[in-house]
């Protein structure tokens, strides 16, 4: 069956990056492109944008250009967000999520990010 | 960007009632790619309804979605105890976006 499997919880000062991993199994890594949606505590979702898993291409969503980077071992089926000068705003649970063969999530991934 | 606008914020209803949730796009959705999203605190999302009104696989035949252009609406046909969460909206015709959600709560 398809997961998407993602790293454990992160605590990190301002002004330092993160890197949530998103491991792929069930089905051909390259066949559905990932996608990362952002929920800061008590908040909505907002789509962060996809990388296509072929190409290695990423795109952004307007609010996340900058210090948003998509990226791929495809060797692993894994698929990275980094975040870097990371704000005491970016506190939130990050997933990622495969969409083009069916409706798939990750688990999510708590960043907190306090000094 | 399409703006997607979701209300009410929060509902209040009673095991049993009907709800009825609304979803507004700032511009059409082309080929009406909307889908709607159940979350439960902790949870992933969990897709209900794609195309505005096709079910995902396992959803129970009381959650319904229609709609097109720019206006949508979920309709639970009479809630559950379990049917108490949050819903959103989400468009994926042009690029993607989601609702800020409804908060449907037991009354």
């Amino acid at each position: 069956q398809v997961q998407l499997v993602q790293s454990g919880s992160e605590l990190k000062k301002p002004g330092a990056s993160v890197k949530v991993s998103c491991k792929a199994s069930g089905y051909t890594f390259t066949d559905s492109s990932i996608h990362w949606v952002r929920q800061a505590p008590g908040q909505g979702l907002e789509w962060m944008g996809w990388i296509n898993t072929n190409t290695g291409k990423p795109a952004y969503a307007q609010a996340f250009t900058g210090r948003f980077v998509f990226s791929l071992d495809t060797s692993v089926s894994t698929a990275y967000l980094q975040i870097s000068s990371l704000k005491v705003d970016d506190t939130a649970v990050y997933y990622c999520a495969a969409f083009d063969y069916g409706d798939y999530w990750g688990q999510g991934t708590l960043v907190t990010v306090s000094s | 960007e399409i703006v997607l606008t979701q209300s009410p914020g929060t509902l209040s209803l009673s095991p049993g009632e009907r709800a009825t949730l609304s979803c507004r796009a700032s511009q059409s959705v082309p080929s009406n790619y909307l889908a709607w999203y159940q979350q439960k605190p902790g949870q992933a999302p969990r897709l209900l309804i794609y195309g505005a009104s096709s079910r995902a696989t396992g959803i129970p035949e009381r959650f319904s979605g229609s709609g097109s252009g720019t206006d949508f609406t979920l309709t639970i046909s009479r809630l559950e105890p379990e049917d108490f969460a949050l819903y959103y909206c989400q468009q994926y015709g042009n690029s993607r976006s989601f609702g800020q959600g409804t908060k449907l709560e037991i009354k």
